[in-house]
């Protein structure tokens, strides 16, 4: 069965500190994103990752980086954690191949005060 | 700028009846999309695609049309049931690509 997990599912933060999102899967695909969602809004590409230590922006990526470093493994850094990224954060995967259906996370609920 | 939209941030439908979601979209470019059911503290769940190459994708009581012409594809759920009261996102990509663009959600509640 697949898996994605996320380290946290609630975090809750200070202005400006450094915040670490992980994120594991055990299908060995190759695609991992993460997302943002808010009311309103639906969930935006924040980054995702085609490959180890490849990476592309998605629609909304200031503020945010992201690591690579392993197939399974794929990190969400806020450098300077800022309220307007308080936010449900989803992390998901998907094959290089057909089927394109991508499995996602439990979520982080992020809360910076 | 929102390229998939869900105008309908929430429908009520009674148990046994049909629900009818429905997703607009405006690049002519999009050629594979797909709907996801999430729950409350849950990610979201794939439910079903559809190619541009059909009108129409067929899963148990789940069934999506595509109107390519109209930029619009609807789920039929049918019958609905309580334990299909969710958040639904349709989403859509270009060539099979990474990126995906999501739609807003509509939650519905079906009624026992």
């Amino acid at each position: 069965d697949v898996k994605v997990t996320q380290s946290s599912r609630y975090l809750v933060k200070r202005t400006g500190e450094k915040v670490f999102l992980e994120c594991v899967q055990d299908m060995d695909h190759e695609n991992m994103f993460w997302y943002r969602q808010d009311p309103g809004l639906g969930l935006r590409l924040i980054y995702f990752s085609y490959d180890v230590k490849m990476k592309e922006k998605g629609d909304i990526p200031e503020g945010y980086s992201v690591s690579r470093e392993k197939k399974e493994r794929f990190s969400l850094i806020l450098e300077s954690a800022s309220t307007n990224q308080t936010s449900m954060y989803l992390c998901a995967t998907k094959r290089r191949d057909p089927p394109y259906e991508q499995y996602f996370g439990p979520g982080t609920r992020l809360t910076v005060t | 700028d929102q390229q998939v939209k869900q105008n309908s941030p929430s429908l009520s439908v009674q148990e046994g009846r049909i629900s009818i979601l429905n997703c607009d979209y405006t690049n002519s470019m999009f050629d594979y999309f797909l709907w996801y059911k999430k729950y409350p503290a849950e990610g979201p769940t794939f439910l079903i695609s559809i190619s541009s190459i059909k009108d129409k994708n067929e899963d148990g009581r789940f069934t999506v049309f595509l109107n390519k012409s109209a930029k619009h594809l609807s789920l039929h759920i049918v019958p609905s049931q309580p334990g299909d009261s969710a958040v639904y996102f349709c989403a859509a990509s270009a060539n099979t690509g990474n990126q995906f663009y999501f739609g807003t959600g509509t939650s519905l509640t079906v009624i026992p």
